[in-house]
């Protein structure tokens, strides 16, 4: 079954910290991947994308994340955080079965510490 | 560029009225929009998907009389929220995609509030 997981519902990290989020997905071909970003009372901001080639990509604010196929993992990271950055971050997975609709992760919510 | 806004942002109505919730791309055409219904410190559930002049496409469970979409153009999108009650109070998202493309952009959102 398609499904996206992403194990940690809540992270604290003071800032100034490094941050790692994670996210797995399954299904066994390779599908494509996004983050985004959601604060308080907002949409989705898209972070960054992951189609093919490179499997370290490069977003906005200051954002990475890596594809790892043999973890079925594509975990965001930032080497150190802003307060502004407290918000929910959700993975999402579109599978190429037709459709292409976004499979979304449950959330991790971020809160950052002065 | 790829914007998307969403009309009001928030809304009170009344059990029994409807409401219609208008989404635009304000950059691009989308051929494809989605709404979206999240509840608080949750995740996004999709209600439906909509071609541009097609018949929308509704998950299992959501009510294609109660939640009426309209696709008219490609750059809007509405969703009419009919005979709402109580229980259809919740944030609405919108979000579109363009031609050949596999990325979503979203709206900021539509809290409604049921009284």
């Amino acid at each position: 079954a398609q499904s996206v997981t992403q194990p940690d519902i809540h992270i604290t990290v003071s800032e100034g910290a490094s941050l790692e989020l994670r996210c797995n997905y399954s299904y066994g071909a390779t599908p494509y991947l996004f983050w985004y970003v959601q604060s308080p009372g907002q949409g989705l901001q898209l972070l960054l994308k992951y189609f093919s080639g490179d499997t370290l990509v490069q977003g906005i604010k200051g954002f990475e994340a890596e594809f790892k196929r043999s973890q079925s993992s594509f975990n965001l990271r930032k080497p150190s955080v802003h307060w502004s950055d407290a918000a929910e971050y959700f993975c999402a997975v579109v599978y190429q079965t037709g459709a292409n609709n976004l499979f979304f992760g449950t959330g991790t919510r971020l809160t950052v510490i002065p | 560029g790829a914007v998307v806004s969403q009309h009001p942002s928030w809304v009170i109505c009344k059990s029994g009225t409807s409401v219609k919730i208008e989404c635009r791309s304000l950059d691009f055409q989308a051929t494809t929009m989605f709404w979206y219904r999240q509840f608080p410190k949750q995740s996004l559930m999709l209600m439906a998907t909509s071609n541009e002049g097609s018949k929308a496409t509704y998950e299992q469970g959501v009510e294609k009389d109660k939640f009426l979409i309209n696709h008219a153009s490609l750059t809007l999108s509405t969703l009419t929220v009919t005979s709402a009650h109580p229980e259809d109070s919740s944030f609405y998202i919108c979000s579109a995609r363009g031609r050949g493309a596999y990325e979503q952009y979203f709206g900021p959102g539509t809290r409604l509030t049921v009284t």
